[in-house]
């Protein structure tokens, strides 16, 4: 089935400057790559989300990027503010008719510093 | 429009026995998942059901299983529970079968084994 690794596990930016979390996947066919934000005892959110027919997309600070060839794809949070500190997860999923259902990174703890 | 809704918020069992977890999608949604999220981990993908059958299911024993009722609302039910149950259950709504639809997930529950 689907692997899914995620780096950092923890990432620590001061206020202002820029986060990028990278995941890699193993299964060529996959073709939806979400991320979710989880803050403390809270439900992950989904916060943007990338299909394999593009290649990069933006939603205000946050953006994806997705490198098929290298099944490679991050986040990217620009102007990082205190309410962005969180534990992030990348997930892949297979199309319809797939197994697995959404595989997940780990995640990774971003820590905002002030 | 009430998001995904899932009852109860915890629960205590003991070894040996059995828990009934439930899940109300989002309005519009037919599809609902359930994932298992250990501390500090990731959401595991457990099983998903459209159109009250099981059509996906992850590499969960078959203690775990589960139920869509004609509404769209699901039912996880873990038989012979073990300590190593103890997690937060997640269920998330979709709409249409596989998973490379925007997933949202509830609140979840949150079960404490001894």
């Amino acid at each position: 089935g689907e692997n899914v690794e995620q780096h950092p596990s923890t990432l620590s930016v001061q206020e202002g400057d820029s986060a990028v979390i990278k995941c890699t996947y193993s299964d060529s066919a996959s073709n939806y790559f979400p991320w979710y934000k989880q803050e403390l005892g809270k439900r992950p959110q989904l916060i943007i989300d990338i299909r394999s027919n593009v290649g990069e997309k933006k939603d205000q600070r946050i953006a994806v990027t997705l490198n098929k060839t290298a099944k490679h794809f991050s986040l990217h949070i620009t102007e990082t503010q205190p309410e962005d500190s969180a534990v992030y997860f990348c997930a892949a999923s297979l199309p319809p008719g797939g197994a697995d259902g959404l595989t997940f990174g780990k995640g990774t703890h971003l820590i905002i510093q002030p | 429009d009430a998001g995904v809704t899932q009852s109860p918020t915890h629960l205590i069992k003991t070894r040996g026995q059995q828990v009934t977890l439930r899940c109300s999608p989002k309005s519009g949604h037919d599809t609902v998942s359930w994932y298992q999220q250990a501390l500090g981990q990731g959401p595991q993908f457990i099983f998903q059901y459209y159109e009250e059958e099981e059509r996906q299911r992850g590499n969960f024993p078959d203690r775990f299983s589960g139920h869509q009722f004609p509404n769209y609302s699901s039912e996880l039910n873990v038989n012979a529970l073990l300590l190593g149950d103890s997690a937060l259950y997640l269920c998330a709504s979709s709409f249409g079968s596989g998973s490379s639809g925007e997933q949202f997930f509830g609140p979840g529950t949150r079960l404490t084994v001894l």
